[in-house]
């Protein structure tokens, strides 16, 4: 079965200062991977996507992450945070054959200090 | 806007009641996906719909039931309400069986009173 552990419920960082949210998971065939971001009152936003290819991924708003199979992670970095950034983040995955489901880990709420 | 709507956005209703939650997903998806939002459990994956047709269960109690139609609009309905169904219910779409990434709709955020 496929499942997602974030580590960190809540994160805090400095305006300005790195972000790292990490998030492993488990699967027994190669997954999908995604990023979504969640503010206040809303719903869910993708932020970046892996599916196959470079393991280097790209998303909006300056996110990156970066999918390691040896270490079964996938964990979202930002150079330099933004007051904007305060929110909750989901890290999912969704299998790629059987059950196409999507599971997300329990969301790390990230806080940023002026 | 993501262009999955689900309606209506906010439900106060009573324990023991029966409620619907409507979603219309994005044009052209075939797959609706239900999910629970609590403060306790997280995001809980409720129940997937390909085309009509049930594709995966998740949490799904038995008091709850969903469907898809014809036109690919989804229904979840939620009865014998308890105070612990309290949270916001999410639909997402997808196109094919799981499609490259899942968009959400705003919720439906539901209190059992």
């Amino acid at each position: 079965a496929q499942s997602v552990t974030q580590l960190g419920s809540h994160v805090s960082v400095s305006e300005g200062a790195l972000v790292l949210l990490r998030c492993n998971y488990s699967s027994s065939v190669p997954p999908y991977l995604f990023w979504y971001v969640q503010y206040p009152n809303q719903g869910l936003q993708l932020l970046l996507k892996y599916t196959t290819g470079a393991t280097l991924v790209k998303g909006i708003n300056g996110f990156e992450a970066e999918f390691k199979k040896s270490e079964t992670s996938f964990h979202l970095t930002k150079p330099s945070a933004h007051m904007s950034d305060a929110a909750e983040y989901f890290c999912a995955v969704r299998g790629t054959s059987g059950t196409y489901k999507y599971i997300f880990g329990t969301g790390t709420r990230l806080k940023v200090l002026a | 806007d993501s262009g999955v709507t689900q309606t209506p956005k906010h439900l106060i209703t009573a324990t023991g009641q029966r409620v619907t939650l409507r979603c219309s997903p994005r044009s052209g998806d075939l797959s609706v996906y239900w999910y629970q939002q609590s403060l306790d459990q997280g995001l809980q994956f409720l129940i997937q719909y390909y085309n009509g047709e049930e594709r995966a269960k998740g949490n799904i109690l038995e008091r709850f039931s969903a469907q898809q139609f014809p036109d690919l609009h989804s229904e979840l309905n939620l009865s014998s309400l308890e105070l612990g169904d309290s949270a916001l219910y999410f639909c997402a779409s997808s196109s094919g069986q799981g499609g490259a990434q899942a968009f959400f709709g705003q919720g439906t955020r539901l209190t059992v009173v």
